[in-house]
């Protein structure tokens, strides 16, 4: 059994431009869900996404955006890039059914660095 | 909104002692999940432990036990026999029932010494 993993681990990006971040969800999950976790702080939801489309949004604008992918892989992509958005991006990923019996599998996160 | 408060940033104890955590939390749901989360230096979010506010009786993980006082909106989580892999930054998190989205805390820093 595979885990969550994310592409890059970290990335140094400057104001204004847009990034991309990758998430592969553990075998059998078909729900992701983005985290921004920024440094001394705790995760903040993003949003989540179940068979492809999106579930649920934390408050965050609308250039933070996401998909999922057939094989329930995910990006999250986020464009006009601030510098506030310097944080670790975390990606969580569940198996179906209620998301209590089973908790959420969390990636390693990428950090990502707004210059 | 639910909010998650953790009112200690640091925490240091000696190896093979106890520590606890305190977590608060304000809510107007009667039937929610609390959790204890893990991150050490590896930035993976690790799961420890688990409650349901339905129950009364606390959980228990091996040397993890939480403290969950419903009426104070409570959820301390208590670390025994501490051990250096303990050291770890923790986050306590709640979830509505029927949701899927966790609210977290500021999050306590455990430094476990030798």
């Amino acid at each position: 059994e595979t885990g969550v993993t994310q592409s890059p681990t970290h990335l140094i990006k400057t104001r204004g431009q847009q990034v991309t971040l990758r998430c592969s969800s553990q075998s059998g999950h078909n729900t992701v869900s983005w985290y921004q976790q920024a440094l001394g702080q705790g995760p903040q939801f993003i949003f989540q996404y179940y068979r492809e489309e999106e579930n649920g949004r934390g408050n965050f604008p609308p250039r933070f955006s996401g998909l999922q992918f057939p094989n329930y892989s995910s990006e999250l992509n986020v464009n006009a890039l601030e510098l506030d958005d310097s944080a670790l991006y975390l990606c969580a990923s569940s198996s179906p059914g209620p998301i209590l019996n089973y908790g959420y599998t969390f990636g390693s996160g990428t950090r990502l660095t707004v210059v | 909104a639910q909010t998650v408060t953790q009112s200690q940033p640091e925490m240091s104890v000696q190896e093979a002692e106890t520590v606890t955590l305190s977590c608060t939390y304000d809510t107007s749901e009667s039937n929610y999940y609390l959790f204890w989360y893990k991150q050490p230096p590896s930035r993976q979010m690790i799961l420890v432990i688990r409650q349901e506010a339905y129950k009364q009786q606390n959980a228990t993980e091996n040397r993890f036990s939480v403290n969950f006082q419903k009426a104070a909106k409570s959820f301390s989580l208590k670390i025994s026999d501490s051990q250096l892999g303990d050291t770890a930054m923790y986050f306590c998190a709640f979830m509505k029932d029927n949701d899927y989205k966790l609210s977290f805390g500021a999050g306590t820093t455990v430094t476990v010494r030798a």
